[in-house]
């Protein structure tokens, strides 16, 4: 399994400014996914973040809005740009490590992020 | 593109009764992995337990099993002996083995699990 560190847990930040949240794996990770979760609801895939290369948006999600670095096998990070209160969600970082494709994806703690 | 559906936002069990979970998927996949994930309210993601779409032989993980059913694209999760600990929200998750989905997960809506004492 892989530990995953996330950072911060929390935040409440003021309408129109930006947040970058960082994810930083104990080991080394073939796939690294960040997802948002708003509140009560399921967990929606933004992009996958690519190491070396600009991430692999879903639709609806946007590299202006939500830009990503993956700069080597155990870190990325994800940056909530121009916040508005419809973006006070949970931000979760994945991640999936080399094996057998069976293996589960391993979640990050959340940042739980308060936009006013 | 694959969607996950559980139709139960909410279940409630007596402590060490049994409950099923269910959900439902759809896919024109012949391969691929589903999942269950437990999310407590410290909001961690726990995986509770995993299929293989290849195999025929049910999951099994202590007090936690699966009822597959491929034909019918049904994945429920049973929990025997239910304990205080199990209560939860509870997601059905797919992930695609091959193509260009490969590794990207589709997570239901949850189902919120009450174990009353």
């Amino acid at each position: 399994s892989a530990v995953i560190s996330q950072k911060p847990s929390r935040d409440i930040c003021q309408r129109g400014t930006s947040l970058t949240i960082q994810c930083q794996v104990d080991s080394q990770v073939t796939m690294m996914f960040w997802y948002r979760q708003q509140p009560g609801q399921s967990l929606t895939l933004i992009a996958t973040a690519n190491q070396g290369s600009e991430a692999t948006y879903e639709s609806g999600f946007v590299i202006d809005k939500f830009p990503i670095s993956r700069p080597n096998l155990t870190f990325s990070t994800l940056t909530v740009s121009n916040m508005s209160p419809e973006d006070s969600s949970i931000y979760l970082c994945s991640v999936q490590t080399p094996g057998p494709d069976r293996q589960p994806q391993h979640f990050g703690d959340g940042t739980r992020l308060s936009i006013l | 593109a694959q969607t996950v559906t559980q139709s139960q936002p909410e279940m409630s069990v007596q402590e060490a009764e049994t409950v099923t979970l269910s959900c439902t998927y759809d896919t024109s996949e012949s391969d691929y992995y589903l999942f269950w994930y437990k999310q407590p309210p410290s909001r961690q993601m726990i995986l509770v337990i995993r299929q293989e779409a290849y195999k025929q032989q049910n999951a099994t993980e202590n007090r936690f099993s699966v009822n597959f059913q491929k034909a019918a694209k049904s994945f429920s999760l049973k929990i025997s002996d239910s304990q205080l600990g199990d209560a939860a929200m509870y997601f059905c998750a797919y992930r695609s083995a091959r193509g260009a989905n490969a590794g990207k997960s589709t997570f239901g809506d949850g189902t919120t699990l009450t174990v009353k004492p």
